[in-house]
């Protein structure tokens, strides 16, 4: 059974830092691209990032380029993703996806409120 | 970056009879390598997003087989065959041909 699992997600203030992870488990995690997708409150569904299956290739929505990044640990089965100079419109839920040409199976997600 | 578009906003459905969700993409979905990269989602209620067709009318594993997807191009379509009461919840396109990756905005289908 394919399980993923979010955590790291909190309080944080304008301009602060968070690093979410991702535990995989189910699946050989090693040969899945992975992506995270968020939604914020009371809104739609909106792709952040993605991340090839050996981490050589990796892909950003333009409001988060350059403040987030996006990592794989494979010998861990675990996804990243740091993400630093927060802004109050990043607040929402942040989803890992397990990706097979699009996103497969989802993680109950992990909320981030970015307010000081 | 490709837009979708999904209509109608929402969907009030009596129990037993059929639903249509269209989405329209700003290009054509369809690769070199002979997919189309469109993918519907249901959310219901207080849960995490979850996959109903791949590659337009493919069902993904355990999806009943009253949902069938169709559309080619930049049209598709989701049809409910017969709508049952599991069924509510936000039903999004999404497109994974080039990112960023894009969703269609959502429609909610509610139980008449």
């Amino acid at each position: 059974e394919v399980q993923l699992l979010e955590s790291g997600g909190g309080l944080e203030q304008p301009g602060g830092s968070l690093r979410l992870s991702c535990a995989a488990s189910g699946f050989t995690f090693s040969s899945y691209a992975m992506s995270w997708v968020r939604q914020a409150p009371g809104k739609g569904l909106e792709w952040v990032s993605s991340i090839s299956d050996v981490g050589d290739g990796t892909y950003y929505r333009e409001s988060v380029k350059g403040r987030f990044t996006i990592s794989r640990d494979n010998s861990k089965q675990t996804l990243y993703l740091q993400m630093s100079s927060l802004r109050a419109e990043d607040t929402a839920v942040y989803y890992c996806a397990k990706v097979s040409g699009g996103p497969e199976y989802w993680g109950q997600g992990t909320l981030v409120t970015v307010s000081s | 970056e490709i837009v979708m578009t999904q209509t109608p906003l929402s969907l009030s459905v009596t129990p037993g009879q059929p639903a249509s969700i269209s989405c329209e993409s700003t290009q054509s979905l369809l690769y070199s390598d002979g997919k189309t990269y469109l993918y519907w989602y249901v959310q219901k209620p207080g849960q995490s997003p979850q996959l109903l067709m791949y590659e337009v009318s493919n069902r993904f594993s355990g999806v009943p087989d009253r949902f069938s997807g169709s559309g080619s191009g930049t049209y598709f379509t989701l049809k409910i065959s017969r709508v049952e009461a599991e069924d509510v919840g936000v039903y999004y396109c999404m497109q994974t041909l080039q990112p960023p990756h894009t969703f269609g905005g959502g429609t909610k289908v509610e139980i008449k």
